[in-house]
């Protein structure tokens, strides 16, 4: 079953500008978490907000998280060409014993 | 770094084959996963090990096996591969609950 469904499931941006990608739950959570997949490869972890935390920075990273509305968006400012990956929400959901459950992803393409 | 090191990148097997995927890591982590990731339906837990010897079923457990005889190295067994498992097979394991993933490479698996 999909916990996180992320939206927009793809997005063309130009270097240099912001994308935001959001994500939205089902059930309640521990903590959400955001990834990075280089095509063909791994993922890779970015960040973690906790069900307490509002808001967190990872250098050109943020993300907020509205547990009242179940939902998180990952923003990347001045975009760079590297960004260029599928990103993924995942969550901790509370009495699941620690398992990560996935979204479909968001593509992100930025363009020179 | 932690590193997670799945033993094949790509696998061309024949329906019917018994087929093992192997994951080791390197960091001492309890806890161990096996995903397979498909266009459209992202991530989908196949199984889950908290501990040696222990396994849990994730959501889509049918068709598949594991086996976790060391700390370090959680196997995935097709029993008897069938074209349906074509797919990319992640490997993944963390240290505690509220740590992100580590990742491996990934291994695309082909049934002929």
């Amino acid at each position: 079953s999909q916990q996180g469904e992320e939206d927009p499931q793809a997005l063309s941006i130009q270097e240099g500008e912001n994308a935001t990608m959001n994500c939205s739950y089902k059930t309640s959570i521990n903590n959400l978490q955001w990834y990075r997949q280089n095509s063909g490869r791994g993922l890779v972890h970015l960040i973690l907000i906790r069900s307490n935390e509002r808001e967190k920075h990872s250098g050109r990273l943020r993300v907020t998280l509205d547990t009242s509305k179940k939902s998180s968006s990952l923003l990347i400012t001045a975009s760079r060409a590297a960004d260029t990956a599928s990103y993924f929400c995942a969550t901790d959901a509370t009495g699941t014993a620690s398992k990560l459950t996935f979204g479909t992803g968001t593509r992100l393409q930025v363009t020179l | 770094d932690v590193k997670v090191t799945q033993s094949s990148r790509y696998l061309v097997k024949r329906t019917g084959e018994k087929v093992f995927l192997e994951c080791v890591q390197d960091m001492d982590h309890e806890n161990m996963f096996w995903y397979r990731q498909d266009p459209g339906l992202g991530l989908r837990l196949i199984y889950f090990s908290y501990d040696v010897k222990m396994k849990e079923k994730g959501d889509i457990p049918e068709g598949y096996s594991v086996s976790r005889e060391k700390k370090e190295r959680f196997s995935l067994i097709l029993e008897s591969a069938s074209t349906n498992q074509t797919s990319m097979y992640l490997c993944a394991s963390s240290l505690v609950a509220l740590q992100g993933y580590t990742f491996g490479s990934g291994t695309r698996l082909t049934v002929v």
